[in-house]
């Protein structure tokens, strides 16, 4: 069955630092992976996703993450973050690739940001 | 153009009570999900919606109830509130295509206590 974990519960980073925030994955094929974030009181919203082609993908806000199928991860990168980016986020996998396939999401990652 | 909307925003209930959560969305979108979000457990889906009229189970669907009468309406039921059922309630939509191509929108949750 498809599964995400993400092992990292909260993050604190300085602002201004480099972020990276880890996913991996568990799937038979060629994932479907997203990437999530949730700000305080709020609901989701797509920062970026994957399906196939150029394994760095480019999303919203500054941030990208990149696809190593060989360690099943999907990592969230930005290279210097802001205090704005004080959230959650949420990695996710579709169970399919149909209209009708589900998305699956991970436990989530808290990210604090140190003034 | 609100996009998704959810009604209320906050409950609290007594064990054994019941009541409707109401999701609107004004983007004339196909598909409509509900999710509850617990600590540490990331979103998990209750029941979702391929279209007016149709309903199907996701992960976690004991003790709720769906209908969608409407296209643009997605309601969410608890027959007889449980305090495991304390949750933060998303709704999502996402128009008719693959999970691909498509995008879910979600809503800004509703938070229920039960007492």
């Amino acid at each position: 069955a498809q599964s995400v974990t993400q092992p990292d519960i909260h993050i604190t980073v300085s602002e201004g630092a480099s972020l990276e925030l880890r996913c991996n994955y568990s799937y038979g094929a060629t994932p479907y992976l997203f990437w999530y974030v949730q700000s305080p009181g709020q609901g989701l919203q797509l920062l970026l996703k994957y399906f196939s082609g150029d394994t760095l993908v480019q999303g919203i806000k500054g941030f990208e993450a990149e696809f190593k199928r060989s360690q099943s991860s999907f990592n969230l990168r930005k290279p210097s973050v802001h205090w704005s980016d004080a959230a959650e986020y949420f990695c996710a996998v579709a169970t399919g690739y149909s209209s009708a396939s589900k998305i699956i999401f991970g436990s989530g990652t808290r990210l604090s940001i140190r003034p | 153009n609100a996009g998704v909307t959810q009604t209320p925003k906050f409950r609290v209930l007594k064990t054994g009570q019941s009541m409707t959560l109401l999701c609107a969305q004004d983007m004339n979108h196909e598909y409509m999900y509900w999710y509850r979000q617990d600590p540490g457990m990331g979103l998990r889906l209750i029941h979702y919606s391929v279209g007016e009229g149709t309903t199907a189970k996701g992960e976690v669907p004991d003790g709720y109830n769906v209908s969608r009468l409407k296209k643009q309406n997605f309601l969410l039921g608890l027959e007889s509130a449980a305090p495991s059922q304390t949750s933060v309630y998303f709704c999502a939509s996402k128009s008719q295509g693959g999970v691909s191509t498509d995008t879910q929108y979600f809503g800004p949750g509703t938070r229920l206590t039960v007492l």
